[in-house]
């Protein structure tokens, strides 16, 4: 069974800092895109950044203010976020993508990231 | 960036009826369209892939059709457990992977 639980979520000032992980397990981690995304408090969804074999990506308003990263050997997917905005807050969901592509099969269940003075 | 247009944004039916959400994208994505399902306070759950795949648990009264920039997702008969929202997602390789704004689906 796939599992993906999120942690390290919270109320942090602007320019702050947070880091998310996301433990991983039911399936080849090594072999599958992951990514983020995330849901602002009544809004839609946004894709915000994705891994696989062949590098990172990121939407253009967290380029260089967030990083995604893997430890195949914890099974776990991380979202390290620096310079937080009050717009960075919303609930953050760990997201398995498929072999090749970046659509989702299974989903965390989030990870509420609050960016408030 | 490519954008995706979801129409309507709220729906309103009532149980048995048949519903079709439509999602046009800015230029063309092939069939690189999900569709998801989500209730409030928990996580989208994939209906759809490639445009017309069913994934695997899904009640086959969701169909999906479309390919190049129009799409759309059929619900043939609704039921109580349909009322939700609904999001298209483009996964054309090449990010940013956008999702459109979302349709509500409430009981009339």
């Amino acid at each position: 069974e796939v599992k993906l639980l999120e942690s390290g979520g919270g109320l942090v000032q602007p320019g702050g800092s947070l880091r998310l992980s996301c433990a991983a397990s039911g399936f080849t981690f090594t072999s599958y895109r992951m990514g983020w995304v995330r849901q602002a408090p009544g809004k839609g969804l946004e894709w915000v950044s994705g891994i696989s074999g062949s590098g990172t990506e990121y939407v253009d308003s967290v380029k260089g203010r967030f990083t995604i990263s893997r430890d195949e050997s914890k099974n776990t997917l991380y979202l390290q976020m620096n310079s937080l905005r009050t717009e960075d807050t919303a609930v953050y969901y760990c997201a398995k993508g498929s072999l090749r592509r970046f659509y989702f099969d299974y989903w965390g269940q989030g990870a509420l990231v609050t960016v408030s003075s | 960036d490519i954008q995706m247009t979801q129409s309507p944004s709220t729906l309103s039916a009532s149980i048995g009826d048949r519903v079709t959400i439509t999602c046009r994208a800015s230029q063309s994505i092939s069939s690189y369209l999900a569709w998801y399902q989500q209730k409030p306070g928990t996580a989208p759950k994939l209906l759809i892939y490639k445009a017309s795949n069913l994934e695997g648990g899904i009640p086959s009264r969701f169909s999906g059709a479309g390919s190049g920039t129009e799409f759309t997702l059929t619900i043939s008969s609704l039921q109580p457990d349909d009322f939700a929202t609904y999001y298209c997602q483009q996964y054309n390789p090449s990010s940013p992977y956008n999702f459109g704004q979302g349709t509500k689906l409430d009981i009339k």
